[in-house]
């Protein structure tokens, strides 16, 4: 069965400083990757991707993502937090991308002035 | 519109009750899912469909819970019976392809706080 770990529950970094949110999964097969974010009040929004091909994907809001094969990772890194950048972000896996998507817990991300 | 769109927004029921979460698709988006996403917790699985069928439910928690979408665009997610570990947030998300790299975009959802 697939799974998705997000090691870490809370993170607090200042405004400018980089960011790193950590996601493991589990999969027997290629995985098709995700991160999404959820502001409160609001749907979740697609970051990026991860489907094949080159291992390192952008996404929108200056956030990218790399794929490690090795070690069932796809870290999400942003280089200089905004506030505005605030929320919960979610990791997911699954079989193609319309799918049956398992999520992680989620990591919720606050941002000090 | 142009997004997903789920109503209520917000569902206070007695323990008990039955419930009924209205979720508009984006016009023309074959796929369908519903998630449910408890406090504190990432989204979990329901059911699919693709156009009118249901092609999945495997996630639904019991025979309490059930989803249509009989034209294949609005569905409806009904809770019969509610108790109290059905409070969550309900969460419908729509793809405009049966599989493959479509997206899913996701409404807001539908709080569900039972008494």
């Amino acid at each position: 069965a697939q799974s998705v770990t997000q090691p870490d529950i809370h993170i607090t970094v200042s405004e400018g400083a980089s960011l790193e949110l950590r996601c493991n999964y589990s999969y027997g097969a290629t995985p098709y990757l995700f991160w999404y974010v959820q502001s409160p009040g609001q749907g979740l929004q697609l970051l990026l991707k991860y489907f094949s091909g080159d291992t390192l994907v952008q996404g929108i809001k200056g956030f990218e993502a790399e794929f490690k094969r090795s070690q069932s990772s796809f870290n999400l890194r942003k280089p200089s937090v905004h506030w505005s950048d605030a929320a919960e972000y979610f990791c997911a896996v699954g079989p193609n991308a319309g799918n049956m998507l398992t999520f992680g817990g989620g990591t919720r991300l606050m941002v000090k002035p | 519109g142009a997004g997903v769109s789920q109503s209520p927004r917000y569902k206070v029921a007695k323990r008990g009750q039955d419930v009924a979460l209205r979720c508009d698709p984006i016009s023309g988006h074959v796929s369908l899912f519903w998630y449910q996403q408890a406090l504190g917790q990432g989204p979990e699985f329901l059911t699919y469909f693709q156009n009118e069928a249901q092609l999945d439910k495997s996630g639904l928690p019991s025979d309490r819970f059930f989803a249509e979408r009989p034209e294949g665009s609005v569905s409806t997610l009904k809770i019969q019976r509610t108790q109290q570990e059905d409070s969550a947030v309900y969460l419908c998300a729509s793809s405009l392809w049966a599989s493959g790299t479509g997206e899913l975009f996701f409404g807001e959802g539908s709080r569900l706080t039972v008494l």
